[in-house]
């Protein structure tokens, strides 16, 4: 059974820094492709970022240059780490596992295991 | 990244038929049938019920059924049941000028 357990959530003020976990069991990190996925209240899901199992790293236009993904796969772990944060990045933040076919003309892109996601409150 | 556009709101009674669309799901890869289905409930994680369009997760009933028609994805709910009042997102991709990940707008379900 895959479990996904996300952590690091909380009240930071606009501008702070923070770093969310996602620690995974029954799979691997370093050979599934992982995604976070954000809620903000009321609204609908968004796709953050994505990191393959090859170490190709994407994410969404609102967060370059300001969110960075990574793993460490010692520990088994997904992070998120979130710099220059705006009132409008408060969410709940989820990981996913991503799955599917990956190859030259196809990429994975159904989210077949979710965490049940860290909230994130940027407040002053 | 403009979102995929889904109905905000469908309803029905139990036992009946619903379907709720999702357009411009195709991904910019031709004959690509790459979109997937999920379902929320308040206060939950979403939890992916369909993918492709013959794909159903084990466990997933089998009252949920997907159709593609060029650039709309459809899904239907047969049989429609209390437990079925949820929202519900499609999620394609679009590969160029990089790779990115495109939900619908969201469509809640509801119950009468």
């Amino acid at each position: 059974e895959v479990l996904l357990v996300e952590s690091g959530g909380g009240l930071i003020q606009p501008g702070g820094s923070l770093r969310l976990s996602c620690a995974a069991s029954g799979i691997a990190v370093s050979t599934n492709h992982m995604v976070w996925v954000r809620q903000s209240p009321g609204e609908g899901l968004e796709w953050v970022s994505a990191l393959y199992s090859g170490g190709g790293k994407f994410s969404a236009d609102s967060v370059v240059g300001r969110f960075s993904i990574s793993r460490d796969n010692s520990r088994n772990t997904l992070y998120l780490q979130l710099n220059s944060l705006k009132v409008d990045d408060t969410a709940v933040y989820y990981c996913a596992r991503v799955s599917g076919y990956y190859g030259p003309r196809s990429f994975p892109y159904y989210f077949d295991s979710w965490g049940q996601g860290t909230l994130v409150t940027v407040s002053s | 990244q403009s979102a995929l556009t889904q109905p905000a709101s469908v309803s029905g009674s139990p036992g009946q038929s619903i379907t709720i669309s999702c357009t411009g799901a195709s991904s910019d890869i031709p004959g690509s049938k790459s979109v997937s289905w999920y379902q929320q409930h308040p206060g939950k994680a979403p939890k992916l019920i369909f993918y492709d369009v013959s794909n159903r997760p084990s466990g997933v009933s089998s009252r949920f059924s997907v159709s593609l028609s060029g650039d709309t994805a459809s899904l239907t709910i047969s049989g429609l049941q209390p437990e079925d009042e949820a929202d519900y997102y499609c999620l394609s991709y679009r590969s160029r000028p990089t790779l990115r990940y495109v939900f619908g707008t969201a469509t809640r379900v509801t119950v009468l």
